[in-house]
């Protein structure tokens, strides 16, 4: 059973517009979020975390937001650029065990 | 400083034969987690191990696939009889006890199977 949801396979941006990616979980035990990009043929890379005693989390052009009551993150990347196409994961663990990784949007960011 | 290192990077074999993945875990790193992904599924956790030691192998799909961590600095994931299903990218990940929590876990380049 899929603990970490990402319902959009696929999300296309213009270059310069903001980047709105979702994710959903349904363990409220879970308390610490990440976001990992992941370019063809290569393994995830780490982007960004929250942790669940915050509600965001910036960091350059991308912003983590994290609403508990709804168990709903989003990555929001401001300014777009064609470098951040990309697939992204969400994870989330819960007492610092296990990571649970979603199905991964592959964003186009389109020049 | 060296990353995960996940070797073969590409892998094809023939239905019904054995398979050996392999990964060396960043130096100091006491854990390790081997990832399957997969379209339906995404990143999905195999099995993780803490000083060597198994402690979750609850996502191993079958008794086809099994892993050991002989050493702190290696690690193998077997797949005997490989299926054509068993297609897939497989991640190998490390982290160390402190950053477990707080950080990320860092991956591998991934051994891309694809079993005919």
């Amino acid at each position: 059973d899929q603990q970490v949801k990402q319902n959009s396979p696929s999300l296309s941006v213009q270059e310069g517009r903001i980047s709105i990616l979702n994710c959903d979980y349904t363990n409220s035990m879970f308390d610490y979020f990440l976001w990992y990009k992941k370019y063809p043929a290569e393994g995830p890379t780490f982007l960004i975390s929250i942790s669940s005693i915050k509600d965001k989390n910036e960091d350059g052009r991308f912003t983590v937001f994290l609403n508990k009551s709804a168990k709903h993150l989003s990555l929001h990347i401001v300014p777009s650029q064609p470098g951040d196409s990309a697939v992204y994961f969400c994870a989330a663990s819960a007492l610092g065990n296990q990571f649970y990784f979603g199905t991964g949007t592959s964003l186009t960011v389109i020049p | 400083d060296a990353g995960v290192i996940q070797s073969p990077r590409h892998e094809v074999t023939e239905m019904g034969q054995e398979v050996t993945l392999r990964c060396k875990p960043i130096s100091g790193h006491d854990y390790l987690f081997w990832y399957r992904q997969t379209m339906m599924r995404g990143l999905e956790l195999l099995i993780y191990f803490n000083n060597n030691v198994p402690i979750d192998d609850s996502g191993m799909p079958e008794d086809r696939f099994s892993a050991k961590m002989p050493n702190a600095s290696f690690s193998t994931l077997k797949i005997q009889p490989s299926e054509p299903r068993d297609s897939a990218v497989y991640f190998c990940a490390s982290t160390h006890r402190g950053r477990l929590r707080g950080n990320t876990i860092y991956f591998g380049e991934g051994s891309w199977l694809t079993v005919v």
